[in-house]
């Protein structure tokens, strides 16, 4: 069975554009959350869909936006960047809200801000 | 606010025991998570306490003392892969919200 994936891989933007980054759940998975991880630091949770529904948002700026789809898959937006936003991005997905706390990482996706 | 502690580093031998403790600060407690991430790779789920009490899986057990806010996850028969960063994570819950927040990271190394 395939696992959760990510693309693109690796990102390079410059300050001030925009980025979309997108995730796609295990199937039958129907929450997807998302994390920043900084080099040498957990991942901080940005946000947790569950039905197309945001269920979760972390104190990350209105910048940061994103959006789940019928099929389960999401998209993280992010305007106008800035270098500290350079950081691998995670995204997760658990079988529903109840199980959470078990959550399926795909690989990131290595955003670089220059 | 919301905080986890755990050290940042430990060392140990191939074959011994080690143990990472998480201390946490955080409204809206659901439970422990533990979480196993090789350098350059993505995080791996561990096992969850939702119960005070021990939780063994293999060479794996985790322990939650809710009342103590404290955890810890102990690695028995310890194996060179299992060098790698391990978090504990706490699932919170506050309003409508809900979300997993996790601790800074315990590097663990195994030498032989």
């Amino acid at each position: 069975d395939a696992g959760v994936t990510q693309s693109p891989t690796h990102l390079i933007k410059t300050r001030g554009q925009q980025v979309t980054l997108r995730c796609s759940p295990i199937s039958g998975h129907k929450s997807v959350s998302w994390y920043q991880q900084v080099l040498g630091q957990g991942p901080q949770f940005i946000f947790q869909y569950y039905e197309k529904e945001e269920r979760g948002r972390g104190n990350f700026p209105d910048r940061f936006s994103a959006r789940q789809f019928p099929n389960y898959s999401s998209e993280l937006n992010v305007n106008a960047l800035l270098l500290g936003d350079s950081a691998l991005y995670l995204c997760a997905s658990s079988l529903a809200m109840g199980s959470s706390y078990e959550q399926y990482f795909g690989p990131g996706t290595r955003l670089t801000v220059t | 606010g919301q905080s986890l502690e755990q050290p940042s580093e430990v060392t140990a031998v191939e074959g011994a025991i080690v143990q990472i403790n998480c201390t946490y600060q955080t409204s809206g407690f659901y439970g422990l998570s533990w979480y196993q991430q090789h350098d350059g790779g993505a995080p791996t789920f561990l096992s969850y306490n939702g119960l005070d009490g021990l939780e063994e899986t293999g060479r794996f057990s985790s322990f939650l003392s809710r009342s103590d806010s404290y955890g810890y996850l102990l690695l028995q028969e310890l194996q060179m892969k299992d060098s790698a960063s391990y978090f504990c994570a706490v699932r919170a819950y506050g309003g409508a919200t809900n979300k997993l927040i996790f601790g800074t990271g315990t590097l663990l190394a195994v030498q032989p």
